[in-house]
This record gives structure tokens, sequence and C-alpha cells, in this order.
């Protein structure tokens, strides 16, 4: 069955720099795009990919790595209002849609 | 593209039918059309896409309808799993959006 296991939760000091892993399994890791959406907390999602990067002013690389089918989001310059549960999601094959989802990583930044 | 959710909070009893709608700033290919259910303290799940395809392991009572700028999911009849935050997404364009939500409590 399709899983998608993210790292645990992280606490980091406005100005740091954050990295969450997303590993894929159960299926062709190559098939697949995983995009990554945010939830701050009590509040609605946001999509973090694609030309939406660009309100990330830079700061926001995805990588990946098919050796281990893991992805990853590092997240620099960390400011408060970046506090949020950030979600690996697999793209539909027939693209656009998210339909398989990781637990979430909680990245909390506080002084 | 902007998406608005109507209403915010639906009361509904359990066995009752529930109608929630999605509204778009501008016009969405019903291809590109999707709603997500999230259950406190869980990821979301998808439900539909492509405005009336029902996802893996999703039951039937719940179903997708609309086009252009207003979009409706409908659960037939309501079971207790299914008090949640229900999200509409469109990704005909980028960036992909999200509505704010529609909480589905209990009446």
């Amino acid at each position: 069955q399709v899983q998608l296991v993210q790292s645990g939760a992280e606490v980091k000091k406005p100005g740091a720099s954050v990295k969450v892993s997303c590993k894929a399994s159960g299926y062709t890791f190559s098939k697949y795009y995983i995009e990554w959406v945010r939830q701050a907390p009590g509040q609605g999602l946001e999509w973090m990919g694609g030309n939406y990067a660009q309100k990330f002013q830079g700061r926001v690389t995805m990588t990946r790595d098919t050796s281990t089918s893991t992805v990853y989001m590092e997240l620099n310059s960390l400011r408060s209002e970046d506090t949020a549960i950030y979600y690996c999601a697999r793209e539909g094959i027939s693209g656009g849609f998210f339909d398989y989802w990781g637990q979430g990583t909680l990245v909390t930044v506080s002084s | 593209i902007v998406l608005t959710q109507s209403p915010d909070t639906l009361s509904l009893s359990p066995g009752e039918r529930a109608t929630l709608s999605c509204r778009a700033s501008q016009s969405v290919n019903s291809f590109y059309f999707a709603w997500y259910q999230q259950r406190p303290g869980q990821a979301p799940r998808l439900l539909i896409y492509g405005t009336s395809d029902r996802a893996t392991g999703i039951p039937d009572r719940f179903s997708g309808s609309g086009s252009g700028t207003d979009f409706t999911l409908t659960i037939s009849r309501l079971e207790p799993e299914d008090f949640a935050v229900y999200y509409c997404q469109q990704y005909d364009s980028s960036p992909r959006t999200f509505g704010q939500g529609t909480k589905l409590e209990i009446k």
C-alpha cells in the first residue's frame, strides 16, 4: 500500500533552517511527483510548489533522492509565521490533485 | 484563483444530507477540481477529483458536481465519521489553491 512517512517534529529559532523528509513506499517512486502543502495552526491548506515557491522568496528548496525514494523540503530564514504542519502529498497520476498524504511534520518557529 | 466555501460551518445530524459549496473567482475546468476531508489531528484525505470522480475507497454516499465557477460536494446520508472539515481545491491554474474549508459538525 502507498505510504508517505515524514520526519518528526522540529522546533527552530527565527532565522534558522529546517529540512523535512518524506519517504515513499508501496509504488514506483519515479512515476509520481511529491509536493508539499502546509497548514498553519487552525488554518487552511497552502500549496508550496511550482511558481508559488516565489512566495517564499527563494527560501524553499525541494529535492528528491530516487535511491531511497525520499523527498526533502528545506525552508531557510525561518519566521514565526512559518510555524505550521508541513505535509508531503503524492500528486495523482492525472496531475494536480493529491491522492496520498504523509502524516505531517509540525515545525515550530519560536525564540 | 480564489475559492470561497460556504457555509463556514454546517450543523447537521447523522442520517441527514449535507451539501457543501465552493465558488471560484474565475472559471475552472471541471477536469481540475477536487475535494478533501480532514478529520481532527489527521492529514487531509482525497475524496473527489475531476469534479465527480471518487477516489479509491471512498463510499458512494460522497458525490461531486459542478462546472465553471460553482462546485458542490454532497454527502447523501451522514455517518458519524463524516463530521470533519472539507476543503475544495482547483488545479486548473497555478498556483493550485484551496478553499478556506467548511466544518461539518454534529447538531
